[in-house]
């Protein structure tokens, strides 16, 4: 069962448009939400984060956004550059609830180019 | 800086064989994680630990093993390689508790190839 899912295996945009993946997930017990970013042959890294409190996040050209009721997060980058193509993954955690230290669960990641 | 080391960036054995793979973090982390990643599968814990000598089961760890003498390091092992366990194999560490402790730190991955 796919707790965290990005139902867009893939996303292309121009430069200088904003690029929004999206994220859905089930388990009611995540509190803490995450997005990385992958470049072939790295690790991911981490990009931004937000807060079951919150509902918007802010870091420079990145927003994420939640929506608790639907279970749904969104990640908005604006303006888009070239070197912003790269996989994202959606990830999601429990926090310590139930003994879970604070492990992520993965959704399967989205690929965005962003075409010059 | 912190950083998180992995032994290869890319190895190839062969099937049966006993793998090891090595993951070193610098940032006096309690937590660490092994991941494989697949294509349109992403990112699928196999096992992680919270302590040394303390390990718990991630979501596929059929077929793995790990291994955390000191708490800078954390150790993957395949027992007996098969050809289904090619693939990319990433490291991760993060804080016990607190805010902090959600966001993990990765190293460059292992790509390796069972044949």
């Amino acid at each position: 069962d796919q707790q965290v899912k990005q139902n867009s295996p893939s996303l292309s945009v121009q430069e200088g448009r904003i690029s929004i993946l999206n994220c859905d997930y089930t388990n009611s017990m995540f509190d803490y939400f995450l997005w990385y970013k992958k470049y072939p042959a790295e690790g991911p890294t981490f990009l931004i984060s937000i807060s079951s409190i919150k509902d918007k996040n802010e870091d420079g050209r990145f927003t994420v956004f939640l929506n608790k009721s639907a279970k749904h997060l969104s990640l908005h980058i604006v303006p888009s550059q070239p070197g912003d193509s790269a996989v994202y993954f959606c990830a999601a955690s429990e926090g310590s609830n139930g003994g879970s230290n604070y492990k992520l669960t993965f959704g399967k990641g989205t690929l965005l180019t962003v075409n010059p | 800086d912190v950083k998180v080391t992995q032994s290869s960036r890319y190895l190839v054995k062969r099937t049966g064989e006993k793998v090891f793979l090595e993951c070193v973090q610098d940032m006096d982390h309690e937590n660490m994680f092994w991941y494989r990643q697949d294509p349109g599968l992403g990112l699928r814990l196999i096992y992680f630990s919270y302590d040394v000598k303390m390990k718990e089961k991630g979501d596929i760890p059929e077929g793995y093993s790990v291994s955390r003498e000191k708490k800078e390091r954390f150790s993957l092992i395949l027992e007996s390689a098969s050809t289904n366990q090619t693939s990319m194999y990433l490291c991760a560490s993060s804080l016990l508790v607190g805010l902090a402790s959600y966001e993990q730190y990765f190293g460059p991955g292992t790509r390796l190839t069972v044949t």
